[in-house]
């Protein structure tokens, strides 16, 4: 089983539509979670840290279930710009990210 | 502020060449960390660095080597290059004790 593990997609959604990831981490000791975007042949960049309280940033709402080991990404209203792949990060605690292999999301016009 | 700058952006070599790559980080991190991603994977992580020590070191042959110089910027060194070592090389800064990391645009290596 993969430490991190994604939905690879493609997820294609109309412009204007809400689109959710989810990810699952295998090790429940692990300390911080992150979600990236990456654009295409572009390095990832950080999107948003994810708290145990849940957090929102604009249309974008990270959520963390430890008993479930899942985090979530919600993005609302979702515009063109927001094509892109979107990794999911976990540190488990050994001052390295374990990446998930990213899931593809493109917005349709 | 500059990020994260990397050298070379793109490089060709043959099997069995070396290869150096470069990273210089932000202004006030002090660690640094390389990454790996061939193509429709996530990143995978090779070493970190800080304070010129390794702090950790990922499933990577002993081909692999890094070091940290005194300023923060890092090398990444690959020996007898095989073919399925053409990937994105991605270096990373942080400050030490944070985990959220800045990326640079990273060295896209083609091994023929």
């Amino acid at each position: 089983r993969k430490e991190v593990e994604q939905d690879p997609g493609p997820f294609n959604v109309p412009e204007g539509a809400t689109v959710a990831f989810n990810c699952t981490y295998s090790n429940s000791a692990s300390q911080s979670f992150f979600w990236y975007r990456q654009d295409c042949r572009k390095e990832p960049k950080l999107l948003m840290s994810v708290y145990s309280s849940g957090n929102e940033d604009g249309r974008f709402t990270a959520q963390l279930n430890r008993a479930s080991q899942y985090i979530s990404l919600l993005i609302r209203d979702s515009k063109l710009s927001d094509s892109a792949t979107y990794l999911c990060v976990v540190n488990f605690g050994n001052e390295k990210l374990t990446f998930g292999t990213g899931t593809r999301l493109t917005i349709i016009p | 502020d500059a990020g994260v700058t990397q050298s070379p952006t793109h490089l060709i070599k043959t099997r069995g060449q070396q290869v150096t790559l470069r990273c210089s980080p932000i202004s006030g991190h002090k660690s640094v960390s390389w990454y790996q991603q061939v193509l429709g994977q996530g990143p995978q992580f090779i070493f970190q660095y800080y304070e010129k020590e390794e702090r950790g070191r990922g499933n990577f042959p002993d081909r692999f080597s890094a070091r940290q110089f005194p300023n923060y910027s890092s090398e990444l060194n690959v020996n007898a290059l095989l073919l399925g070592d053409s990937a994105l090389y991605l270096c990373a800064s942080s400050l030490w004790g944070s985990d959220e990391q800045y990326f640079g645009p990273g060295t896209r290596l083609t091994v023929t």
